[in-house]
Formats: structure tokens, sequence, C-alpha cells
């Protein structure tokens, strides 16, 4: 399988601040990755699909503005979680999808805690 | 109906026995399915893929009833190292784009010592 992997790890932040999370393909290059948020106990939900080179495709319900996803080369794509509020703090995770089989490989997570 | 639907438990089961759950599924042109494992605050790692003659790699069978639209998974001679929440994934047309993957709610399972 594809080894992915997210930074931060964890973070706190204050309210009103922006956070960036990184996710990097590791030993392959990806031209679409996915953002997925988990609160806890609940299901992934799928908030992106970030395409390389071009537009990220924002899940209904999920604002681009706020969220903003740059995906600058086949093995980096960032979520940019702007002027954050505790309602967004969660477990954030991202995936790469294997060409053509829809196989996800998902990296570790970055738990985000809004103060 | 839910696109993906799992009962999401627990199930409490001794160590050594065999335990199975479903998951169904709401888009009959679906094609592509997956079991995944989510262990407490990690992300999710890809258990199996479930094609449609079903398939198994040790202790763990996962088989594909299209007729009924769901999954299962089956797994044997459990152990406490398969506690843990049990995601299914499946494939669903979007109108306007790729399809896209749904992930369940999930199972959680706990082993008994």
């Amino acid at each position: 399988g594809a080894v992915v992997s997210q930074h931060p790890s964890w973070v706190i932040c204050k309210s009103g601040t922006s956070v960036k999370i990184e996710c990097r393909s590791l030993d392959f290059q990806a031209t679409t990755m996915f953002w997925y948020r988990q609160f806890p106990k609940q299901s992934l939900m799928l908030m992106a699909t970030s395409n390389e080179g071009s537009k990220a495709t924002y899940e209904q319900g999920v604002e681009k503005d706020k969220f903003l996803i740059n995906h600058a080369s086949l093995t980096l794509s960032t979520l940019t979680v702007t002027s954050a509020h505790p309602e967004d703090s969660s477990f954030y995770i991202c995936s790469v999808e294997l060409a053509g089989v829809y196989e996800q490989f998902f990296g570790p997570g970055t738990r985000l805690t809004v103060l | 109906r839910k696109e993906v639907e799992q009962d999401p438990g627990p199930f409490n089961v001794p160590e050594g026995a065999t335990v199975a759950f479903n998951c169904t599924y709401s888009n009959s042109a679906s094609q592509s399915f997956f079991w995944y494992r989510q262990d407490c605050r990690k992300e999710p790692k890809l258990l199996m893929s479930v094609y449609s003659s079903g398939n198994e790699d040790g202790r763990f069978t996962a088989q594909l009833n299209r007729a009924s639209q769901y999954i299962s998974l089956l797994i044997r001679d459990s152990k406490l190292s398969d506690s843990a929440t049990y995601l299914c994934a499946v494939n669903m047309e979007d109108e306007g784009r790729d399809d896209k993957i749904i992930f369940g709610k999930g199972t959680r399972l706990h082993i008994l010592p």
C-alpha cells in the first residue's frame, strides 16, 4: 500500500487563528488526495477531493473559503483551516487513492483543538 | 435508506469465538467494497478489499451479496488484538463527478479475555 504522512500530528490553537495541515504521499505520486474530518464516535466525513494542479472539489456543506486546499505537487496537499473556531476541533485525516481501484490509504491524522 | 449502513455495536465477543457483521449499501451500481479497521484515535487502515467472489485472508473472510446489497466480514478465532472499529466503504456514483467512496459509521468490536 501507499505510505502517507501528515504534519502536524496534533495542534492546539486559539480561536480566530489559521492552521495548516500537510499531507504527503511518500512513495508514489498522487494526482488525487482526499480530506476527511472525524468527530468523536462519528464516521469519516469527506470534506473535499484535492486535485493536483486544479481546484479542489468540496462536498456539500463544506465552506471552501474556510477550508483552503492546495495541491501544488503530486506528493503534497495542504489543508488550511482559516479563522478556526472551537467547533472546528476534530480529527482531520487525508488519504491517497490508488488509481483505478478506489483503495485509499490514510495518513495518521491531525488532531486539532481550538480553544 | 442511508448510503452505507452498519450496526454500531458494540459487539462483545469472547476470545476465540467467531464474529460476523454486515454492512448494507444503497446503490445497486456500486462495484468496489472495502473493509477498514480503525483503532481508537488512529487512522483507518485497509483490512480487505471485497470483490465479487469474496475473499479470505487468514482468519478474515469478506463476502459480497449483491442481491441483498450487503457485504460481510467474518473473523474466526478472534484475538484480543482484533478489538477495534471496523468500517465498511463502498464506491458511490455522484452526479457530475467521478465516483467517491462512502464510509459507514463503523462497528465496534470488543474481544473479551
